[in-house]
């Protein structure tokens, strides 16, 4: 079945500098992959996401990026806040009949200093 | 529009005793899943509901666990006797198509002691 590595498991960065993390599949067959971020005590908020016909796709101060090639894809946040501190899951799903669960890596908590 | 509802928030019980946590997806969403997290690791799928069909129940861990959507409308998810293994938060997400995108719910927090 579908196996997703996420890393780091903790990051922290400089406000204002910008925060990457990684995650590797290893179904070749996924084609669908959310980012949610999950803010303490709350619930996991769809913040991003990229289909496997696409390569990078922004919204604002976030980004994604997929090398489907070598199954990996990207988040990246830029000009990091104060806000933004939260743990960040990715997940992967083949999104066919029958398949559409997602599966989550790790997690990263993600710390911004102010 | 009013999002993914879960209840209760928070359940504390005995080993051996009987839960049932219930899912309120949004409205129209004819697709609803439910996951689980144990112990701080990653979330794992439990399974997906095709408005009162099971699409995949691929993730129930045993027969302990029980998942009902009687007119494909709200959810719940019963665990029959709980076991210390099922401390954990369990999550539900709804979508309005097939492999469309999921949002979730708040979670309901059990704590089998």
């Amino acid at each position: 079945g579908e196996n997703v590595e996420q890393h780091p498991s903790t990051l922290s960065v400089q406000e204002g500098d910008s925060a990457v993390i990684k995650c590797t599949y290893s179904d070749s067959a996924s084609n669908y992959f959310p980012w949610y971020k999950q803010e303490l005590g709350k619930r996991p908020q769809l913040i991003i996401d990229i289909r496997s016909n696409v390569g990078e796709k922004k919204d604002q101060r976030i980004a994604v990026t997929l090398n489907k090639t070598a199954k990996h894809f990207s988040l990246h946040i830029t000009e990091t806040q104060p806000e933004d501190s939260a743990v960040y899951f990715c997940a992967a799903s083949r999104g066919d009949q029958g398949a559409q669960k997602l599966v989550f890596g790790q997690g990263t908590r993600l710390t911004i200093n102010p | 529009e009013a999002g993914v509802t879960q209840f209760p928030s928070h359940s504390v019980i005995e080993k051996g005793q009987t839960v049932t946590l219930r899912c309120d997806p949004i409205s129209g969403h004819d697709n609803l899943y439910w996951y689980r997290r144990v112990m701080g690791k990653e979330i794992k799928f439990l399974l997906h509901f095709v408005k009162e069909s099971k699409q995949d129940e691929s993730g129930m861990p045993n027969n302990r666990f029980l998942a009902e959507r009687t007119g494909g409308t709200y959810s719940t998810l019963k665990v029959q006797p709980a076991e210390l293994e099922d401390s954990g938060v369990y999550f539900c997400a709804s979508s309005v198509i097939t492999g469309g995108r999921q949002f979730f719910g708040p979670g309901t927090r059990l704590t089998v002691l």
